[in-house]
């Protein structure tokens, strides 16, 4: 069964950092790219950073550029967001999911953050 | 990067009748190598995660309803649901996915009962 897990959101002040993470099981996680799609509350869908299968190619959205950065570990099938300077406008349910919608749309349950003093 | 806009913004259908969102993007997501639209369209209810509906524009995802379907190529497509049942009440999404690894939603369209 086909699971994409996220966890490490919360609660934090502006300026500070936090590192989600997103645990994938039952699909090859190597063979494809893993994206972080955020939603802010009551708003629309926004991609926020995606990471190719091997790592090699990162894109950001430009109200993350500088200030997130993607990574993932094929040999523990984990995605990671370090997200650092944060914002109030960062507040959002943060998912992860598989890239390539067509062979297999897996999407975590999302993972809160909170961005407030 | 490319741009997806949703018309309308929300709309409210009676019970069985039909509705339909249209979906434009800024620049054809036809690839003519394959003659695949890089579209897709989601569902998604309050508290969970975006549900695949559609692929390529028109495949319809394993287990859904076939009230649902997409249409379009190129620039334009839409989503129509023949007849609107209860469980439709959510919000849906297209997306391209053109660029590789680059995803683009529109800004959702709700749709309710009327």
């Amino acid at each position: 069964q086909v699971q994409l897990a996220e966890s490490g959101g919360g609660v934090v002040q502006p300026g500070r950092s936090l590192r989600l993470s997103c645990t994938a099981s039952g699909f090859t996680f190597s063979n494809y790219g893993m994206h972080w799609v955020r939603q802010a509350p009551g708003k629309g869908l926004e991609g926020a950073a995606v990471i190719a299968k091997d790592g090699s190619i990162e894109y950001y959205a430009d109200s993350v550029k500088g200030r997130f950065t993607i990574s993932r570990d094929n040999s523990k099938n984990t995605l990671y967001l370090q997200m650092n300077s944060l914002k109030p406008e960062d507040t959002a349910v943060y998912y992860c999911a598989k890239d390539k919608p067509y062979d297999g749309s897996f999407w975590g349950l999302g993972t809160m953050v909170t961005v407030s003093s | 990067d490319i741009v997806m806009t949703q018309s309308p913004d929300s709309l409210a259908v009676s019970l069985g009748e039909r509705a339909t969102i249209n979906c434009k993007s800024s620049q054809s997501v036809l690839n003519s190598s394959n003659n695949k639209n890089y579209l897709t369209w989601y569902q998604q209810k309050p508290g969970q995660p975006p549900k695949l509906l559609i692929y390529w524009a028109s495949t319809r995802e394993s287990g859904v309803p076939d009230r649902f379907s997409g249409s379009g190529s190129g620039t334009d497509f839409t989503l129509t649901i023949s007849s609107l049942q209860a469980e439709d009440v959510a919000v849906y999404y297209c997306q391209q996915h053109y660029t590789l690894l680059k995803w683009t939603f529109g800004q959702g369209t709700k749709v309710e009962i009327k």
